[in-house]
């Protein structure tokens, strides 16, 4: 069955520190891999996605990705957290989008 | 450009209640979706339609049918509602394989 697994249920994180949420997904998902990040009483908006190509993906918001197909993994980064990243990421995957659980990130004054 | 709409924003039901959930997009996209989102669970797909006529079940359909009415109008029915059926609904849709966009959600509450 395919599956996409996010480790961390929640990140707690100071402002201005750096932060890495971490993805795997099952080797039976297709590799299409997405982040996307849902704000308070939101929905959700794409962060960045990886289709083919480069490994090292860029997004919106200063936020990127590194797919790694030999760990199976896709983990999202950014060097320097704001406040305003405090949200719920999701990563999702595969041509019939299974999402993760969901890792809510706190970044703290 | 509206993107994806979704109709009501809120709503509550006694059991056993019936109602349907809407969903439209002006993005003239192929693919819908309905996920349904429920604390420390993600969103899990309830149902899909890859283009108009066609629909699939996802990995929750029990207790739902959808109907994709024509390309922009994909809804979602409960016909007898459950208490485990309380959730935060999500619409979307795709061109393709690639990136959906959501609609706002609707907040569903059955007592």
């Amino acid at each position: 069955a395919q599956s996409v697994t996010q480790l961390d249920s929640q990140v707690p994180v100071f402002e201005e520190a750096p932060v890495e949420l971490r993805c795997n997904y099952s080797s039976s998902v297709s590799v299409y891999l997405f982040w996307y990040v849902q704000y308070p009483n939101q929905g959700l908006q794409l962060l960045l996605k990886y289709l083919s190509g480069s490994t090292l993906v860029k997004g919106i918001n200063g936020f990127e990705a590194e797919f790694n197909k030999s760990q199976t993994s896709f983990h999202l980064r950014k060097p320097s957290v704001h406040i305003s990243d405090t949200a719920e990421y999701f990563c999702a995957g595969g041509q019939n989008f299974v999402f993760g659980p969901g890792t809510r990130l706190s970044v703290l004054p | 450009n509206a993107g994806v709409t979704q109709t009501p924003k809120f709503q509550v039901l006694k059991t056993g209640q019936s109602m349907t959930l809407q969903c439209a997009q002006d993005m003239n996209h192929n693919s819908m979706y309905w996920y349904r989102q429920d604390p420390g669970m993600g969103l899990r797909l309830i149902y899909y339609s890859a283009s108009e006529g066609t629909t699939d079940k996802g990995e929750v359909p029990n207790g739902y049918n959808v109907s994709r009415l024509n390309k922009r109008e994909f809804s979602l029915r409960l016909e007898s509602a459950a208490p485990s059926q309380t959730s935060v609904y999500f619409c979307a849709s795709s061109p393709s394989r690639d990136t959906q966009y959501f609609g706002p959600g609707t907040r569903l509450t059955v007592l």
